[in-house]
């Protein structure tokens, strides 16, 4: 089974912190995504990775960067940590290229972010 | 530009009753559809997805789904819903051109299946 594993599940950070979100896949997917998850907007795109080094913005990239320099592993940064950053956070991962045509995303538990 | 709705916030069923969660999509060609469903406090998991053939699609759990090219739609349905079967369910799309497995997500919708 593909496993998706985020490294917090729960994290409280303080408002102008930096703070690091890890996720590791162990199926050797080329993509990689991070997601937002709020109540009644579903989940929005804030980055993704369809290779080592190589990053996308999604829908909602300000305030966050991300990292890719191994294939496995893709961090999700938040430079100074905001309260309207208080949030869910879904991390995921799909086979690339053609042969992932079709194939569905599999995603982490998620980390519960709190910005106080 | 692409979307998808789920015009339903919340579904309420009767245990045994059917059940259907409706998703509505705005994406150009012929997309790939998913459904996916969050427990509490938990990551998503996938249900069923149509990439082409049949319009009637089965997943886990006793889920389907129905594409309907016309409506642009991809309702989930299940023929009898179990308490067990509440959680908040999401559809996704995804363009067939390019590699990169971008999903477009709808805003979620909560079933309460009652005893």
């Amino acid at each position: 089974d593909v496993k998706v594993t985020q490294s917090s599940r729960y994290l409280v950070k303080r408002t102008g912190e930096k703070v690091f979100l890890e996720c590791v896949q162990d199926m050797d997917h080329e993509n990689m995504f991070w997601y937002r998850q709020d109540p009644g907007l579903g989940l929005r795109l804030i980055y993704f990775s369809y290779d080592v080094k190589m990053k996308e913005k999604g829908d909602i990239p300000e305030g966050y960067s991300v990292s890719r320099e191994k294939k496995e592993r893709f961090s999700l940064i938040l430079e100074s940590a905001s309260t309207n950053q208080t949030s869910m956070y879904l991390c995921a991962s799909s086979l690339g290229g053609t042969g992932g045509r079709g194939t569905e995303a599999f995603f982490g538990q998620g980390t519960r972010l709190t910005v106080v | 530009a692409q979307s998808v709705a789920q015009p339903e916030d919340q579904v309420n069923v009767a245990e045994g009753n059917p059940l259907t969660v409706k998703c509505t999509y705005s994406v150009s060609g012929n997309p790939y559809l998913f459904w996916y469903v969050q427990y509490p406090n938990r990551g998503l998991q996938f249900l069923l997805k149509y990439i082409t053939g049949d319009n009637l699609v089965k997943g886990s759990y006793g889920f389907e789904a129905e594409f309907n090219k016309s409506q642009t739609s991809f309702h989930l349905k299940k023929p009898s819903a179990l308490v067990s079967d509440s959680a908040l369910y999401f559809c996704a799309v995804r363009e067939r051109s390019g590699n990169t497995g971008k999903l477009i997500f709808g805003q979620g919708t909560t079933l309460q299946v009652k005893p």
